[in-house]
């Protein structure tokens, strides 16, 4: 299993509050990504990071925000969470590069409920 | 924007049968690379298959293999002797050749009934 770790795991909280969710690596990947996971919406594509500093939107990026200021650990922040916020987050890795058809290596997820 | 639609919710299989899964995707670019992932119930998400666009052939790995259309858009997931650990979500995914980004359908849930 790639070694892809995030904490929490489990975490409830209530709107208004600042949230921060970990994803750290071992395998030393280029490139990873937040995902949020919904019913109804299989997993849509919130930040990734393509190298140290680098960062860049997906999809439901609104409300989120990202760092990575080292290759292993890649942060996600709500600033101010909200209901509509509630989801499974998963972070995943991936070499990138020319290959091409890369992997991506899922995290185990963290579910947030927000109230 | 590419698109990826899974027209099936829920599909159930007999155990030992064999079970198809639909997925249709939208995209105006030639190279580019579709995958199935399996999510049991443990939420892990699980590479199954991946069909890179150039290649005609259809990709296998064991009991599952892919019905790749690319005329048509679609790339459709065959499970063949059904086993009760097959029972999972199962999406469809598909990734621009020109960046790493996946964009999923919304999934299709397999029971395996006994």
């Amino acid at each position: 299993d790639a070694g892809i770790t995030q904490s929490p795991r489990h975490k409830v909280t209530e709107t208004g509050t600042p949230v921060t969710l970990r994803c750290h690596q071992t395998e030393n990947h280029r490139y990873m990504y937040w995902y949020r996971q919904d019913p109804g919406h299989g997993l849509r594509l919130i930040h990734y990071s393509y190298g140290v500093k680098d960062t860049d939107k997906g999809e439901v990026s609104d409300g989120y925000s990202v760092s990575r200021s080292k290759t292993e650990d890649f942060l996600l922040t709500l600033e101010s969470a909200t209901s509509s916020q509630t989801s499974v987050y998963f972070c995943a890795i991936s070499e990138g590069g020319l290959a091409g058809g890369n992997e991506q290596f899922f995290g185990p997820g963290t579910r947030l409920t927000v109230l | 924007a590419q698109t990826v639609t899974q027209s099936q919710p829920e599909m159930s299989v007999q155990e030992a049968e064999t079970v198809t899964l639909s997925c249709t995707y939208d995209t105006s670019e030639s190279d580019y690379y579709l995958f199935w992932y399996k999510q049991p119930p443990s939420r892990q998400m699980i590479l199954v298959i991946r069909q890179e666009a150039y290649k005609q052939q259809n990709a296998t790995e064991n009991r599952f293999s892919v019905n790749f259309q690319k005329a048509a858009k679609s790339f459709s997931l065959k499970i063949s002797d059904s086993q009760l650990g097959d029972a999972a979500m199962y999406f469809c995914a598909y990734r621009s050749g020109g960046n790493e980004k996946l964009t999923f359908g919304t999934g299709t849930r397999l029971t395996i009934i006994p």
